[in-house]
């Protein structure tokens, strides 16, 4: 079975200029979290996704929003970048939750400069 | 919110000796699953924790979640140069699964 996939890989951005990444979850599963990862603090949850309704939320700043579509795929939007949202953003899917074992994609690495 | 406290941030041991990280929460846990993360990669799943003093082995790797549900820890027998990454706990709690800050494993052959 295929494993999660996310695109892009990589991605070079200015400040102030707008992202949008997405994810494809491993068939079958309904449920796509994303993750923002950095040295300093570590995996931060953003948002969970279940079957296109937005279950969860992190703390972080309406500038990250996500959405999900019909078939499972998802992806988050990041408005107005700003040089501290240089991270990894990792999307995790799973069956149905956080309590399942989640199935992390590559990653996209994003470089605000 | 729920936290999950990990020990120690970085760990360097010899080829061969054991290898052990620790997860600590003020607050009793449902579950806790365990992660790793090779450098350069992304978190794999190794394995989740539900019963209080639970003990799960695979292979040189042994899981125990604490009676009181606070604490888990991983134990790596034997540590190999296979075993380098960050390994982290995560818990679930508030709707959503918080990581803890993860122990990086470093191997020195």
């Amino acid at each position: 079975k295929a494993g999660v996939t996310q695109t892009p890989r990589y991605l070079i951005k200015t400040r102030g200029q707008q992202v949008t990444l997405s994810c494809s979850p491993i068939s079958g599963h309904r449920s796509v979290s994303w993750y923002q990862q950095t040295p300093g603090q570590g995996l931060q949850f953003l948002f969970e996704y279940f079957s296109e309704t937005q279950r969860n939320k992190g703390n972080f700043p309406g500038r990250f929003s996500g959405r999900q579509f019909s078939n499972s795929r998802s992806e988050m939007n990041v408005s107005t970048l700003e040089l501290g949202d240089s991270a990894l953003y990792l999307c995790a899917s799973s069956l149905d939750g956080p309590t399942y074992e989640q199935y992390f994609g590559p990653g996209t690495r994003l470089t605000v400069t | 919110g729920q936290q999950v406290m990990q020990i120690p941030q970085y760990q360097h041991v010899q080829e061969g000796e054991d290898f052990t990280t620790y997860c600590n929460s003020s607050t009793t846990l449902s579950n806790i699953q365990w992660y790793k993360q090779r450098p350069g990669g992304h978190p794999v799943f190794l394995i989740q924790l539900v019963k209080s003093g639970e003990v799960k082995k695979q292979k040189r790797l042994t899981f125990q979640f604490g009676e009181a549900k606070k604490n888990s820890s991983l134990h790596i027998t034997a540590t190999q140069t296979t075993d380098v990454g960050t390994y982290f706990c995560a818990s679930f709690g508030n709707e959503k699964l918080t990581f803890g800050t993860g122990t990086r494993l470093t191997i020195i052959p």
